[in-house]
């Protein structure tokens, strides 16, 4: 059973490109959410994902964007990339029917550098 | 809004101690939290889930506790090896599925 998986795996920007990181759930989940981490930092959260709508955002200007498939797959793009930008990107899944234990899971990460 | 505190940020202890991790947080309303491993440059690793109506709960060497009223919540390390070096997450949901409130971490390294 595979689990959450992100790519790609590094990616190398310049100020205001723009750019987009993908991930897939976890078999069997149906919800994505995503999250910046800084160096040296807990991540913060971005947005969730459900029946490919936007149920949460976090405190993130409009240059982040996502989008959920109907395959449950998900992309975050972000446009106008400025140095703060540069962090990792974390993609976790779960299952929102899960009552009780929406454990949530994550992917290995997107390293985004932006020069 | 939910803030949460890990201390210490930093620890370095021997092979072999026994080790307690912190965890507070500013909102009782928590529907759980977890517990999270993340080596460096790496993804996280989910080590424990408490949900709120929960005191405890264990893996291996590793046991978490809630206090969801005093806001607080211990991860403990039994027999620390030099293998468990690793920054340590810990996160609170608000409700099912919901965002993820985490804490700075603790950088633990485990000296042979």
């Amino acid at each position: 059973d595979a689990g959450v998986t992100q790519s790609p795996t590094h990616l190398i920007k310049t100020r205001g490109q723009q750019v987009t990181l993908r991930c897939s759930p976890k078999s069997g989940h149906d919800t994505v959410s995503w999250y910046q981490q800084a160096l040296g930092q807990g991540p913060q959260f971005i947005f969730q994902y459900y029946e490919e709508e936007e149920r949460q955002r976090g405190n993130f200007p409009d240059r982040f964007s996502g989008h959920q498939f109907p395959n449950y797959s998900s992309e975050l793009n972000v446009n106008a990339l400025l140095l703060g930008d540069s962090a990792l990107y974390l993609c976790a899944s779960s299952f929102a029917g899960t009552k009780g234990l929406a454990e949530q899971f994550f992917g290995p990460g997107t390293r985004l550098t932006v020069l | 809004k939910q803030e949460v505190t890990q201390i210490p940020a930093a620890l370095s202890v021997p092979e072999g101690e026994n080790l307690v991790l912190n965890c507070s947080f500013t909102d009782s309303a928590i529907y759980n939290l977890q517990w999270f491993r993340q080596d460096p440059g790496k993804g996280l690793t989910s080590l424990l889930l408490i949900q709120s109506s929960q005191r405890e709960q264990t893996s291996g060497r590793l046991n978490a506790s809630l206090d969801k009223s005093s806001g607080r919540s211990t991860l403990y390390i039994a027999a620390s090896q030099p293998g468990d070096s690793a920054t340590y997450l810990c996160a609170v949901s608000g409700n099912a599925g919901n965002m993820l409130t985490f804490g700075g971490g603790t950088r633990l390294m485990v000296k042979p």
